[in-house]
């Protein structure tokens, strides 16, 4: 099995609204990522867990609250978002980190903020 | 920080013809990567590339990474509208906070 799954697909949500986005992977992979992908744009890293642990915060706003509850989990929470933050968000996941692994990416959720 | 530029942005080919997306990075590179990112779909892994001056290929597809571990390149022979997407190259910094940085990608459009 070498798929990521993300829940849910499509999500709207008001600027005062809390929210979160699922990430599940089975493949044993002990890194996992968040990236947000604007129309046109490359994917732009947010969040890296390793070994279930928060390794890396690329600065993003405390609007946005990651969790991993084990290693085949990922969650993204969401509160008091900006309309700016609407965006593709994908999940992402490799064996390791270190550089020398592929990672395989979700479907994505499409999130539109109001 | 990493910058990894990628041109062109944009390419339009004729079913057949060749194409050619490049990456340069600020910085020495660890490894760089690419990936497949078909319209309303999610980037896939398509190859890695680790030692200086390292060529691989798969079918028509062509990999190359500079000698200085600075730049890469795809190339795409013979093109099919099944290569229609958008290639991102990605850059490895090493170290102990390893992350991947991303280029702009490069959208190919192919005309049958």
């Amino acid at each position: 099995d070498t798929e990521v799954t993300q829940t849910p697909k499509h999500l709207v949500m008001g600027m005062t609204n809390k929210k979160s986005l699922k990430c599940e992977q089975h493949m044993g992979h002990r890194a996992m990522y968040w990236y947000k992908q604007k129309a046109k744009k490359p994917p732009e890293l947010m969040f890296v867990y390793s070994y279930e642990k928060l390794s890396i915060n690329e600065s993003v706003p405390s609007r946005f609250s990651p969790e991993c509850p084990n290693s085949s989990l990922l969650n993204l929470h969401l509160h008091a978002l900006q309309p700016e933050d609407s965006a593709l968000y994908l999940c992402a996941s490799s064996r390791g980190t270190g550089g020398i692994y592929e990672q395989y990416f979700g479907p994505g959720t499409r999130l539109t903020v109001t | 920080g990493q910058q990894v530029m990628q041109i062109p942005q944009y390419q339009h080919v004729q079913e057949g013809e060749d194409f050619t997306t490049y990456c340069n990075s600020s910085t020495t590179l660890s490894n760089i990567q690419w990936y497949k990112q078909r319209p309303g779909g999610h980037p896939v892994f398509l190859i890695q590339l680790v030692k200086s001056g390292e060529v691989k290929k798969q079918k028509r597809l062509t990999f190359q990474f500079g000698e200085a571990k600075k730049n890469s390149s795809l190339h795409i022979t013979a093109t099919q509208t099944t290569d229609v997407g958008t290639y991102f190259c990605a850059g490895g910094s090493g170290g102990s906070n390893y992350k991947l940085t991303f280029g702009k990608g490069t959208l190919l459009t192919v005309n049958p």
